[in-house]
C-alpha cells in the first residue's frame, strides 16, 4: 500500500477545462514532487517544493500550476492543456536530509490524464 | 552530461533462474542510486539504494544490487525469479551535489519478464 494518495486516479478533460490533481502524504516528509510519464518512459521531473517553497520548475509551460498548501498536500492545477499533456501524473515525497543522506522518493499510484 | 543507461529494453528469465538487469551511469562526484520498480497502471515502488559503504546492496523482495565505481555500473540481481517479479524496472542516479531534495535522473526502465 502506498503512503502517498493521489485523486483523482483518472481524469478526462477537454482543452478549455480547468481541473486540479491532488496528492497528499502523511509521512512528514518535507520534499514534495510532481513528475510527468508518458506509455513506457521513464517519468520525467516537473516540480520540487522543499519545505511548502518551490524549488525546481522544469521549465514546465504556464498551463501547469503547482500549489503546496501545506506540508502535507500537493495540488497541480491544469488549465488549457493539450492532448500531448496526456499522460500518467505521478506525486512523490521524500524526505528532506540535506545532501548527505538521501531518503528515497515515496510514490503514488498516479492520476491517469486524458485530455481531448 | 548527468546520466543513466539501462541497455536492455526488455529481459527474459525463466521462473527459478537468476536475473539481472543492468544500469550504468554517469554523473559527476560520488553517486547515489536507487532502484525502482513499477507494475502496469501504477506508480513507482522503491526497491534498493546506494549511499556508500558496502558495494553490495540488499533490498526488497529478495533483490540485491552492486555497485561498481570503476565500472560505474549498479546492476540489478535477484538469485531466483519468480513470475510476479514480472514489471518495469528502473535505475536512478542523483549527483551527490543536488542539494536537499532528491533530484533523480532515470535511466529509460528495463521489462523484466518472466516466464513459467
Amino acid at each position: 500500500d502506498t503512503e502517498v494518495t493521489q485523486t483523482p486516479k483518472h481524469l478526462v478533460m477537454g482543452m478549455t477545462n480547468k481541473k486540479s490533481l491532488k496528492c497528499e502524504q502523511h509521512m512528514g516528509h518535507r520534499a514534495m514532487y510532481w513528475y510527468k510519464q508518458k506509455a513506457k518512459k521513464p517519468p520525467e521531473l516537473m516540480f520540487v517544493y522543499s519545505y511548502e517553497k518551490l524549488s525546481i520548475n522544469e521549465s514546465v509551460p504556464s498551463r501547469f500550476s503547482p500549489e503546496c498548501p501545506n506540508s502535507s498536500l500537493l495540488n497541480l492545477h491544469l488549465h488549457a492543456l493539450q492532448p500531448e499533456d496526456s499522460a500518467l501524473y505521478l506525486c512523490a515525497s521524500s524526505q528532506d536530509r540535506g545532501g548527505d543522506n538521501p531518503g528515497e522518493l515515496f510514490f503514488g499510484e498516479g492520476s491517469r490524464l486524458t485530455v481531448l | 552530461a548527468q546520466s543513466v543507461a539501462q541497455p536492455e529494453d526488455q529481459v527474459n528469465v525463466a521462473e527459478g533462474n537468476p536475473l539481472t538487469v543492468k544500469c550504468t551511469y554517469s554523473v559527476s562526484g560520488n553517486p547515489y542510486l536507487f532502484w525502482y520498480v513499477q507494475y502496469p497502471n501504477r506508480g513507482l515502488q522503491f526497491l534498493l539504494k546506494y549511499i556508500t559503504g558496502d558495494n553490495l546492496v540488499k533490498g526488497s523482495y529478495g533483490f540485491e544490487a552492486e555497485f561498481n565505481k570503476s565500472q560505474t555500473s549498479f546492476h540489478l540481481k535477484k538469485p531466483s525469479a519468480l513470475v510476479s517479479d514480472s514489471a518495469l524496472y528502473f535505475c536512478a542516479v542523483r549527483p551527490s551535489f543536488s542539494g536537499g531534495y532528491n533530484k533523480l535522473i532515470f535511466g529509460a526502465g528495463t521489462r523484466l519478464a518472466v516466464h513459467p
